[in-house]
């Protein structure tokens, strides 16, 4: 049972097309992640959102475009997306930013990506 | 340049051993370290965290260690139960103030055989 829902699950979508994940969380988390994550690889950090201002951006290509609406949401849009950002896309929160002990981040089950 | 190494991409134990997952790091400035557990279609969950100030952090069947000259933690799993059959990933962040980025090793796939 996850805190933190991303939407859709699953998402096949082709190198011209527009979509975008959306990540939830109702815990009052103030800070919001975006993770990329290959096969058999690490979690990557794409991006990442403080009281709704976007505080980190891990030299990710314009080609995804995050945004907060509010503090309890993180939407991730894609356009003209090319074959080797398939991957899986995490989502992740926290009370603020940084670490604090015992308020580490939480994360979403993932949005599987594949870019036909 | 991988910050945080986990050199054993998989591990199997009996139910009921220990299991011992290690991890080293390189970056001398991270503050904690944390292992999350991640099962097949889910996100990673949180496990436990360990500050660079201790050497020992306790909870329930779960024990990591902290090696702050050699660069190496470990977490002890005792006793093992198939349930923790997941990949359990070892991740450093700088502290209060600091970088929000956690950095992650690869994981290690442990497999508990009943």
């Amino acid at each position: 049972d996850t805190e933190v829902t991303q939407t859709p699950k699953h998402l096949v979508m082709g190198m011209t097309n527009k979509k975008s994940l959306k990540c939830e969380q109702h815990m009052g988390h103030r800070a919001m992640y975006w993770y990329k994550q290959k096969a058999k690889k690490p979690p990557e950090l794409m991006f990442v959102y403080s009281y709704e201002k976007l505080s980190i951006n891990e030299s990710v290509p314009s080609r995804f475009s995050p945004e907060c609406p509010n503090s309890s949401l993180l939407n991730l849009h894609l356009h003209a997306l090319q074959p080797e950002d398939s991957a899986l896309y995490l989502c992740a929160s926290s009370q603020d930013r940084g670490f604090w002990e015992d308020q580490p981040q939480h994360f979403g089950d993932g949005t599987r990506l594949s870019i036909l | 340049d991988q910050q945080v190494k986990q050199n054993s991409p998989s591990l199997s134990v009996q139910e009921g051993r220990i299991s011992i997952l290690n991890c080293d790091y390189t970056n001398s400035m991270f503050d904690y370290f944390l292992w999350y557990k991640k099962y097949p279609a889910e996100g990673p969950t949180f496990l436990i965290s360990i500050s660079s100030i201790k050497d020992k952090n306790e909870d329930g069947r779960f024990t990591v260690f902290l090696n702050k000259s050699a660069k190496h933690l470990s977490l002890h799993i005792v006793p093992s139960q198939p349930g923790d059959s997941a990949v359990y990933f070892c991740a450093a962040t700088l502290g209060q103030g600091g970088s929000e980025k956690l950095v992650f090793g690869k994981g290690t796939k442990l497999t508990v055989n009943p």
